[in-house]
């Protein structure tokens, strides 16, 4: 089946520090991957995107490669600032086998200044 | 503005009290989704939709219905709600399929089954 499993957080890092979230992944098709971003008391909101192997996403200095040899899309993002503070998660979706979407259990973020 | 509405944004009710969240959206999409968000178990789809009158189960669709008689809405029942059912809940949509279209958020329902 599909699944997706995310680094647990919480995850506090200092302003300008790197960031590394890891994603990985389970699918028996050929599934798009996301990065979608939750701000506290709102929606979620897509971040970003890829739908192939090899592929880059990338959205306000965040970036994600679908790496389909290690099954992962870790994003990251090289300095991150305080207006970052909120919760990541990853999602796939494999339309051959369906419709549906799969998320990661989320991973928090602060940043402190 | 595009947007998802979802509503009530909370509601506090007791067991076996039907009740309805409804969901609508303004930009003529097609696909349209409820999750339900818990604590260390990220967001899971309980229902999805591609168009009117199409609707399939999502990984946790039991003690939960939907239909789907316009494109706009997408209304969730829960005909005999839980304590198990008390969870942050999520409206979403998109132009169609949704993986490679961006899921438009709703900002969600928090619901407390007593």
């Amino acid at each position: 089946g599909n699944s997706v499993t995310q680094m647990e957080g919480p995850v506090t890092l200092s302003e300008e520090a790197f960031l590394t979230i890891n994603c990985t992944y389970t699918a028996t098709g050929y599934p798009s991957l996301f990065w979608y971003v939750q701000y506290p008391g709102e929606g979620l909101q897509l971040l970003l995107k890829a739908t192939k192997a090899d592929d880059k996403g990338s959205n306000k200095g965040f970036e994600a490669t679908y790496r389909k040899e290690t099954t992962s899309f870790h994003l990251e993002k090289g300095s991150v600032q305080v207006s970052d503070s909120a919760v990541y998660f990853c999602a796939l979706s494999d339309h051959r086998t369906g419709n549906q979407f799969y998320f990661g259990t989320g991973t928090s973020l602060t940043v402190i200044p | 503005e595009a947007q998802v509405t979802q509503n009530p944004r909370y509601l506090i009710t007791v067991t076996g009290k039907k009740l309805t969240v409804t969901c609508s959206q303004n930009m003529n999409h097609e696909y349209m989704s409820w999750y339900r968000q818990d604590p260390g178990l990220g967001l899971r789809q309980i229902y999805y939709s591609m168009n009117v009158e199409v609707t399939d189960k999502g990984d946790v669709p039991e003690g939960y219905k939907v239909s789907r008689k316009e494109k706009r809405n997408f209304p969730l029942i829960l005909e005999s709600p839980s304590p198990n059912q008390t969870s942050l809940y999520f409206c979403a949509s998109s132009r169609d399929r949704g993986e490679e279209q961006p899921q438009h958020f709703g900002d969600g329902t928090r619901l407390s089954i007593l």
